[in-house]
């Protein structure tokens, strides 16, 4: 199993709709949780660091479900500036292991 | 603030020459620098982490003799690729962790390496 996994899609939704995405972890030891975009051949940006309490930026939310492993995204109100690869990423003590990303295209 | 530098941004080279990649910190510490590799439509890939004044820990399958790491300060960190081999081609992406900043990793702008 993979430490870190990913449906890879594509998503191709429809501006204005709502996406989410999943990504579960193997470690349960695991500290830190994030999401990050990668735009094509760019390097990752942090989009959110992810909490149990769960976080919301905007039109961004992430949730943490630590019982099952699982991390997530949702993205409301898609923009078409929102196509981008998203990356989740779990921290053990130093080390930071990405999935392999989900593809996002926002289709006008 | 927190930005990371890499240079170059884009190499090429002829197959068995040494290629080096240089990480830098522009306003901030950083203690630990993680230097990544991604292939095409696969994910960043960890290869070493970097720590000031001390050898690099590498991940199980990357050869040290190959990728040299070198943190020689707080803000630079050097990776040596070394008798490049065109299966070597790749995007080569480091990020550094500010030494007070908790778990945050700022990533460089990347290199993409083309070994003919």
């Amino acid at each position: 199993r993979k430490e870190v996994e990913q449906d890879p899609g594509p998503f191709n939704v429809p501006e204005g709709a709502t996406v989410a995405f999943n990504c579960t972890y193997s470690n349960s030891a695991s500290q830190s949780f994030f999401w990050y975009r990668q735009d094509c051949r760019k390097e990752p940006k942090l989009l959110m660091s992810v909490y149990s309490s769960g976080n919301e930026d905007g039109r961004f939310t992430a949730q943490l479900n630590r019982a099952s492993q699982y991390i997530s995204l949702l993205i409301r109100d898609s923009k078409l500036s929102d196509s981008a690869t998203y990356l989740c990423a779990v921290q053990g003590y130093q080390k930071v292991t990405f999935g392999t990303g989900t593809k996002l295209q926002v289709i006008p | 603030g927190a930005v990371v530098s890499q240079h170059p941004s884009r190499v090429i080279c002829k197959s068995g020459t040494s290629v080096k990649i240089e990480c830098r910190s522009l306003d901030f510490q950083a203690t630990t620098m993680f230097w990544y590799r991604q292939f095409p439509k696969q994910s960043l890939m960890l290869m070493a982490t970097s720590n000031e004044g001390s050898k690099a820990t590498y991940e199980q399958g990357v050869e040290k003799d190959k990728f040299l790491i070198n943190h020689a300060s707080l803000t630079l960190s050097t990776l040596t690729v070394t008798s490049a081999h065109p299966e070597d081609s790749s995007f080569y992406i480091c990020s550094a962790r500010p030494y007070n900043r908790g778990n945050e990793q700022f990533f460089g702008p990347g290199t993409r390496l083309t070994v003919l």
